[in-house]
């Protein structure tokens, strides 16, 4: 049964740069035709996407939610079966729960449990 | 970017039939067929309900359907339970300049 576990800071301070893994367990990154995608949502409010990433299937192509992409980057280590999210510049408006999925024509199957990041001096 | 439009709150008392609306564009929801609907429980992640306009994943009651008519998505859950008291999000491909995963607002069902 495929997994995903986010990890990283959970309190980052405005205009530094938030950084968050994922890491897969129960399917290998590189071998499978999937994308895989980072997807937030601030307290009490709904679900945003934030970009994903392709297999090596697709040749590691890279989409982006179009408002974010000048700050965003998302990679993947397939050594160690994990992908990972940067986002630059952050403000109060970035303090969300982060959630990283397995992604398929513009479906996420699998979630992780979610990891919430707070932006704050 | 703006969030596809759900109605922010529904309700249907145990049995009922209830639809929830997700209107977008010719750019998303109108344009493609992967429109997916998720259902999300308080402190929960959420969970895949239907992909694809009207498939269910495995293991998804088959009281969970869902449709598209032009700009317009419809989830509809008949035979209400008490369990189905959820936030719903759907969600679509969509292409502007490139493509992305556009979300909707969401939408609180209560049992009543």
């Amino acid at each position: 049964q495929l997994q995903l576990q986010e990890s990283g800071p959970g309190l980052v301070k405005p205009s530094e740069t938030l950084s968050l893994t994922c890491s897969v367990s129960g399917g290998s990154i590189s071998s499978s035709s999937y994308y895989w995608a980072w997807i937030r949502q601030p307290p009490g409010k709904g679900l945003e996407w934030i970009g994903s990433i392709g297999s090596m299937y697709y040749s590691g192509k890279i989409y982006y939610r179009p408002s974010l992409k000048s700050r965003v980057t998302i990679s993947v280590d397939t050594s160690k079966n994990q992908f990972s999210l940067k986002l630059t510049s952050v403000t109060a408006a970035d303090t969300a729960v982060y959630y990283c999925t397995r992604e398929e024509e513009s479906r996420s199957s699998y979630w992780g449990q979610g990891t919430l990041v707070t932006v704050s001096s | 970017q703006s969030a596809l439009t759900q109605p922010p709150s529904a309700s249907g008392s145990p049995g009922q039939s209830v639809t929830i609306s997700c209107t977008g564009t010719s750019s998303d929801v109108g344009g493609y067929k992967y429109v997916s609907w998720y259902q999300q429980h308080p402190g929960k992640a959420p969970k895949l309900m239907i992909y694809e306009v009207s498939k269910r994943p495995s293991g998804v009651p088959d009281r969970f359907s869902g449709s598209k008519s032009g700009n317009t998505a419809s989830l509809t859950v008949s035979g209400l339970q008490a369990e189905d008291e959820a936030d719903y999000y759907c969600s679509s491909h969509a292409v502007t300049i490139s493509a992305y995963v556009i979300f909707g607002g969401g939408t609180k069902l209560t049992v009543l």
